[in-house]
């Protein structure tokens, strides 16, 4: 079982759409949380990123990480044809050697917004 | 210019040839990495290095070396490329520090070994 497990999609949805991407994990100690977009041809670029649980909200972008269903989910509201390209989370434990703080990456799902 | 730049872009080459990817940033990071991405497996990590001196293995390191010639640039070899090695390949840096590790990715160099 991969530490990291990811819903490869491809998702489809009309422009305007609330989307909702999702990992899951299975290592406790992680405790960062990234969100990656990747575009065609292009290298993967930070999105977001939260510490613990919670949520974070970057205006279209909300992050929520439930620690306790080891659960991280990214919405998007009023979905954009922009929007559309292949999104990784990932993440990684608290800094106690430069090992525990390399990213564990999920395989990234591949979002589509039609216009 | 792109914080982290590589080349080649793309190469085809045979297998059993030596092949050199390279990268150099402009970020003034320390951290410097090799990431290689596969349909449905994401990015595995392949080495890794914290400063000139400071060389480590990742995930998946085998049929692969890697040199870290001054802070800004840090090459991949393949010194026998195979068939299974043909994939995109990511160079990333990132900051010395305890926080959350932000990598800065370049744009890929795309590897296929016949």
């Amino acid at each position: 079982q991969k530490e990291v497990e990811q819903d490869p999609g491809p998702l489809s949805v009309p422009e305007g759409a609330i989307v909702s991407l999702n990992c899951t994990y299975s290592n406790s100690a992680f405790q960062y949380f990234m969100w990656y977009r990747q575009y065609s041809r292009k290298g993967p670029e930070l999105l977001m990123y939260t510490y613990s649980s919670g949520n974070k909200e970057d205006g279209r972008f909300t992050a929520q990480v439930d620690k306790s269903s080891k659960y991280i989910s990214l919405f998007i509201r009023d979905s954009q044809p922009s929007d559309s390209a292949t999104y990784l989370c990932a993440m990684s434990a608290h800094w106690t050697s430069g090992s525990a703080r390399q990213l564990t990456f999920g395989s990234g799902t591949q979002l589509t917004v039609l216009p | 210019d792109a914080d982290v730049t590589q080349t080649p872009r793309n190469r085809i080459t045979k297998t059993g040839k030596r092949i050199m990817l390279e990268c150099s940033q402009t970020k003034g990071h320390d951290r410097m990495y090799w990431y290689r991405q596969d349909p449905g497996l994401g990015l595995r990590l392949i080495y890794y290095s914290f400063d000139v001196k400071d060389i480590n293995k990742g995930e998946i390191s085998d049929g692969y070396s890697v040199s870290r010639q001054a802070q800004a640039k840090f090459s991949l070899s393949l010194e026998s490329a195979i068939p299974n090695q043909t994939a995109l390949y990511f160079c990333a840096t990132s900051e010395q520090g305890s926080g959350a590790n932000v990598l800065t990715f370049g744009a890929g160099s795309r590897l296929t070994v016949l």
